[in-house]
């Protein structure tokens, strides 16, 4: 069974704090995701990522970067955390090459960041 | 870009009812359309999935129909039950090289 962890569950911060969200998949897939869900906007992708090293601007990607130094781990960094990211983050893996048709995702279990 | 339409937003049945969601989409060169359920505090999860060159696939209670004329496709829960209460998400995987777009979700209650 796919295995996508996600560091923290809960995480506390203050604002223009520099944030680092990691999520780690046991199941070696070339494709990684950060989504952010909020009440009523559904899951709106912030980044992504099909290979090591490389990564590309999803739907929502200001405020945000992200890291991809080896297969297994995607890294969300907020710069300067501010609270109108007060949200759920959720990493996703898939298997495939380009995240191409036909590869579900698999979620971890989500941050809750809360920035004060 | 890709936009996923979906309704409705809510939606409250009878314990054994049927429970139908629908989704619509823009770009027709769309050929992957999954399912996620969400429960309260979980993980999305795919639940059923089908891809553009088949017009419906079932699995137990839950089927999904897909009219690619038209664009949109549906969820059909039949008997619904107390644990089908979730929230369930649409998406479609555009042309090219991008990813998945989700519609906003259905908060679905059953009413025992």
């Amino acid at each position: 069974d796919v295995k996508v962890t996600q560091s923290s569950r809960y995480l506390v911060k203050r604002t223009g704090e520099k944030v680092f969200l990691e999520c780690v998949q046991d199941m070696d897939h070339e494709n990684m995701f950060w989504y952010r869900q909020d009440p009523g906007l559904g899951l709106r992708l912030i980044y992504f990522s099909y290979d090591v090293k490389m990564k590309e601007k999803g739907d929502i990607p200001e405020g945000y970067s992200v890291s991809r130094e080896k297969k297994e781990r995607f890294s969300l960094i907020l710069e300067s955390a501010s609270t109108n990211q007060t949200s759920m983050y959720l990493c996703a893996s898939s298997f495939g090459t380009g995240g191409r048709a036909g590869s579900p995702l698999h979620f971890g279990n989500g941050t809750r960041l809360t920035v004060t | 870009g890709e936009n996923v339409e979906q309704h409705p937003s809510t939606l409250s049945v009878q314990e054994g009812d049927s429970a139908v969601i629908k989704c619509t989409y823009s770009d027709s060169a769309s050929n992957y359309f999954p399912w996620y359920k969400q429960e309260l505090g979980k993980r999305p999860q795919l639940i059923i999935d089908i891809r553009s060159n088949v017009g419906e696939k079932k699995d137990q209670r839950i089927a999904v129909t897909l009219n690619k004329t038209a664009k949109h496709f549906s969820l059909h829960i039949t008997e619904t039950q107390p644990e089908d209460s979730a929230v369930y998400f649409c998406a479609a995987i555009p042309s090219g090289n991008t990813p998945l777009v989700f519609g906003k979700g259905t908060r679905l209650s059953v009413i025992a």
